[in-house]
C-alpha cells in the first residue's frame, strides 16, 4: 500500500524567503501526485497535481513541484512566500485511477512571518 | 450550493452515544469520499461513493461506522456506540466524476468530540 511521509512537521520563514516543503513517497509502478492546501478556517483545496508528462508541475499561488521518480519525492517550492501562504500543506499520493485512493502525509503548516 | 456544506461543525458527544454527520456536495458531483483527520495525522480515507455503483468501504475501520448517500446527493457518516478514539475531524469531499484527474472539493469538516 502506499505511504507519504512529509519529513517536516513546522516550517518557519521569513517572508519573501523561499521554500521548500518536502514529500516523499512508497515506490511504485505509477503514481499520481498532489499538494493540497488548507488556509486556517478553511476547507482543503488543490494546489497542484502530477499525473503524467512533464516532472515540473505549476500550481496555483506561484508554488511548484517537482516529480523525482528515483528518489521519489514530490517536493513543493515557491521562491518568495507571503504572510498570506500560511496554511497548512498536505502531499498525497494515488495509484488508483478512480481516484479512491487518495493516501495524505500528515501535513506541514508553513509560518510565514514579516 | 457553492461548496461542500458539512454539518454540524463541531459535535461533542458522550462515550456510547451515536452520531451522525452529513455532508452536501456540490450539486452534479457524482463522487464523494470522507476522510477523518485525527490530531497530528494524516487525512485518513474511510468511504468513497460513486454514481449509483456500490460504494467502496474499504477505509471504514470498524462495523461501528457506515455511511449513506441518496442518489447523487447528501450522504450520512454514522458511527455507532462511539469511543475516545473516534474524536477527529471528518471531512467529506465531492468531485465531477471520481476520475482522478478531476479535483476534488473538501467540506470544512465535523470536529467530533468524544468524552
Amino acid at each position: 500500500a502506499q505511504s507519504v511521509t512529509q519529513l517536516d512537521s513546522q516550517v518557519p520563514v521569513f517572508e519573501e524567503a523561499p521554500v521548500e516543503l518536502r514529500c516523499n513517497y512508497s515506490s511504485s509502478v505509477s503514481v499520481y501526485l498532489f499538494w493540497y492546501v488548507q488556509y486556517p478556517n478553511q476547507g482543503l483545496q488543490l494546489l497542484l497535481k502530477y499525473l503524467s508528462g512533464s516532472t515540473l508541475v505549476k500550481g496555483i499561488n506561484g508554488f511548484e513541484a517537482e516529480f523525482n521518480k528515483s528518489q521519489t519525492s514530490f517536493h513543493l517550492r515557491k521562491p518568495s512566500v507571503h504572510i498570506s501562504d500560511t496554511a497548512e500543506y498536505f502531499c498525497a499520493v494515488s495509484d488508483d485511477q478512480a481516484g479512491t485512493a487518495l493516501i495524505f502525509g500528515k501535513g506541514t503548516t508553513l509560518s510565514v512571518s514579516s | 450550493g457553492a461548496g461542500v456544506s458539512q454539518s454540524p461543525s463541531n459535535k461533542v458527544t458522550e462515550k456510547g452515544k451515536d452520531v451522525e454527520l452529513r455532508c452536501d456536495p456540490i450539486s452534479g458531483h457524482t463522487a464523494l469520499y470522507w476522510y477523518r483527520q485525527r490530531l497530528g495525522q494524516g487525512l485518513e480515507f474511510l468511504i468513497y461513493f460513486q454514481g449509483n455503483s456500490a460504494p467502496d468501504k474499504s477505509g471504514l475501520p470498524s462495523d461501528r461506522f457506515s455511511a449513506e448517500r441518496t442518489g447523487e446527493s447528501v450522504s450520512t457518516l454514522t458511527i455507532q456506540r462511539t469511543q475516545q478514539e473516534d474524536s477527529a475531524v471528518y471531512l467529506c469531499a465531492s468531485s465531477f466524476s471520481g476520475v482522478i484527474d478531476t479535483e476534488a472539493f473538501f467540506g470544512q469538516g465535523t470536529r467530533l468530540t468524544v468524552v
